[in-house]
């Protein structure tokens, strides 16, 4: 157990629909990335938060957008779904942007 | 900007065998490096870990090396398990434009055989 939670495990939903991704961050860790990977693109890095701000930007789309709270808990919004959204969400912690990144079990995202 | 590569797999190994993976990187300043492994099923879990030059990162009977000077991180262990069977990932941790990334190379795929 890696200490990020990621909630839910699994969402089935339709196209054009939105949904919401929650992660938790292990105790500590001020620093949370979300990634996303598909079988044809690997791992993609999305957008990065350090301490409620937003550090760095990867290739998200216009449709998804992202934000950190302050008890430090993440969402990522995907909206105006696409079948091409369907992936694996994964959210990640860090202490700090160098050190290490924790893993979440991530989420399961279909769309129909 | 910063970037990882590591060779394409699928890898297919019999037990007992000795793996190398290959990994590069392209980065301004002094990165870390990480190799990430991830089973089937489940998400990311962090294998090893090396913060500057010549560090060894090892764990679990694997091992990698920070090489500067050919701005390598090589993933090695001496005799793989069935159980290693996964996909593992490079990566590396800087600073690029500004702003820290954690940048993953593609992935690659270990089978190994009994």
């Amino acid at each position: 157990d890696s200490g990020v939670t990621q909630t839910p495990k699994h969402l089935i939903t339709a196209t054009g629909q939105r949904v919401t991704l929650r992660c938790s961050p292990r105790s500590g860790d001020l620093s949370v990335y979300w990634y996303q990977q598909s079988l044809d693109q690997g791992l993609q890095f999305l957008i990065q938060y350090y301490n409620g701000e937003e550090r760095a930007k990867g290739n998200i789309l216009e449709r998804f957008s992202a934000q950190q709270f302050p008890d430090l808990h993440s969402e990522l919004n995907l909206s105006s779904l696409e079948l091409g959204d369907s992936a694996l969400y994964f959210c990640a912690s860090s202490v700090t942007p160098f050190t290490e990144a924790f893993f979440g079990q991530g989420t399961r995202l279909t769309v129909v | 900007g910063n970037s990882v590569t590591q060779m394409e797999g699928p890898v297919t190994l019999s037990e007992e065998a000795f793996l190398t993976i290959n990994c590069t990187y392209t980065a301004t300043g002094y990165p870390s490096l990480f190799w990430y492994v991830q089973y089937p099923g489940e998400g990311l879990q962090l294998l090893l870990k090396a913060t500057k030059a010549d560090d060894k990162g090892s764990n679990k009977g694997f091992e990698a090396t920070y090489r500067k000077e050919t701005t390598s991180f090589h993933l090695e262990k001496g005799s793989v398990q069935v159980s290693d069977s996964a996909v593992y990932f490079c990566a590396l941790s800087g600073s690029q434009g500004g702003s820290e990334k954690l940048v993953f190379g593609k992935g690659t795929k270990l089978t190994v055989n009994p």
